[in-house]
Formats: structure tokens, C-alpha cells, sequence
């Protein structure tokens, strides 16, 4: 069974740090392209980055750009995104996700508030 | 960025048949920004109902299916079910960054 299980979501004061992590399981990690979504409270889907099998290349959207940063850890079928400079948009769900392959985390919770 | 554009809200009858709409600011949509169409309930993660203009991930029931027409993605839900009232988003690429549309809220009624 495939799972995408997410992690590191919770309150930090704008300016702050995180790092999120999804844990992949029951697929070949290591061959997808991988991708973090986010959704606001009450707003629509948005694409945050993409990042090669390898992690060889790295694609961003321009709001989180010099903020953001993913990465993968293919021996431990894990990826990451680490969030720096923080503000209250950023508040959002944040999903892990293969979606050509239907493959979607339940999200976690980033909360940016003083 | 680009934007990509979707009717905010559409309303199919039982068993009617429901066309979406995807547009992109740079132009007409093609095979080559790999349309993608998800569908997310209240309260769930969103679900991939179609890949790149037309394919299907195994869930994906027959009666959705996706094209191109008109120079956009378009999503076709042929005999629609009280189930399929959700919100639809669609996604472009643009030969690395990816954008979603606004989407649309599918009322069945």
C-alpha cells in the first residue's frame, strides 16, 4: 500500500523557521519526480516545488523563491521542505504528492501567527 | 507567472453532462503543459482524476474524461452523480513551474 505520511507542521512566529517532512512507502521513491501542494484555509490548491528523482534539479514557485527549500533523502524514501522567513501566507495545509501516480499525503499544518 | 483560469462555479442536473474549463494567460492550452484535473471534497485531500490531457489513474471512474478544446484543458463529466459534487482544480505545466487554477465548485442538483 502506498503512503505518504507528512510531518513538522505546527505554530511559528512569522520570520521563523520549519522543515517539513513526507515519509514514502510502498512505491519506488527514488524514481518519481515529487512535489509539495499547499491550500490556505478556505482557498484553492497551490503548487509550492518540484524536485527531480535524483534532486538534481529543483523547480519553485515565485512566492517561495530564496524562502523555500526542497530536498530528498532517497536512502531513507523521505523529502523535505525546509521553510525560512516565514510569513502569515504561508499559513496553509501542506501536501506531499506524486500526482501522475494519485499519490497524496493528509497534509500538515503550517500556522504562521504571533 | 502564468494564470490559469477556471469557471468559478458550474451546476450539472443527475445524470447530465458538465464541461470544465482550464485557460492559460500565455495563450492557447496544448498537450505540452501535461493537463492535470484533481478533484477534492470538503474536508480530504485532493484526489488525481486525470494526467497529462487524458490519462487516468486507476480510480478514476469512466465517466470523467479530459481533452482539449478551444485552445483550453477541458474536463467532461458525462452522467453526473450525486458524489461528483466537489471542487475541481486543474493544473499547467510551464516547462518547470506548475500552476493551478482557481477552481471550479460542481454543484450536482
Amino acid at each position: 500500500e502506498v503512503q505518504l505520511v507528512e510531518s513538522g507542521g505546527g505554530l511559528v512566529q512569522p520570520g521563523g523557521s520549519l522543515r517539513l517532512s513526507c515519509a514514502a512507502s510502498g512505491f519506488t521513491f527514488s524514481s518519481y519526480w515529487m512535489t509539495w501542494v499547499r491550500q490556505a484555509p478556505g482557498k484553492g490548491l497551490e503548487w509550492v516545488a518540484n524536485i527531480k528523482e535524483d534532486g538534481t534539479d529543483k523547480h519553485y514557485a515565485d512566492f517561495v523563491k530564496g524562502r523555500f527549500t526542497i530536498s530528498r533523502d532517497n536512502a531513507k524514501n523521505s523529502l523535505y521542505l525546509q521553510m525560512n522567513s516565514l510569513r502569515a501566507d504561508d499559513t496553509a495545509v501542506y501536501y506531499c504528492t506524486r500526482p501522475k501516480s494519485d499519490y497524496w499525503g493528509q497534509g500538515t499544518l503550517v500556522t504562521v501567527s504571533s | 507567472q502564468a494564470v490559469v483560469t477556471q469557471e468559478p462555479s458550474l451546476t450539472v442536473s443527475p445524470g447530465g453532462t458538465v464541461t470544465l474549463t482550464c485557460g492559460s494567460s500565455t495563450g492557447a492550452v496544448t498537450s505540452g503543459h501535461y493537463p492535470y484535473w484533481f478533484q477534492q471534497k470538503p474536508g480530504q485531500a485532493p484526489r488525481t482524476l486525470i494526467y497529462d490531457t487524458s490519462n487516468k489513474p486507476s480510480w478514476t471512474p469512466a465517466r470523467f474524461s479530459g481533452s482539449l478544446l478551444g485552445g483550453k484543458a477541458a474536463l467532461t463529466l458525462s452522467g453526473a452523480q450525486p458524489e461528483d459534487e466537489a471542487e475541481y482544480y486543474c493544473l499547467l505545466s510551464y516547462s518547470g513551474p506548475w500552476v493551478f487554477g482557481g477552481g471550479t465548485k460542481l454543484t450536482v442538483l
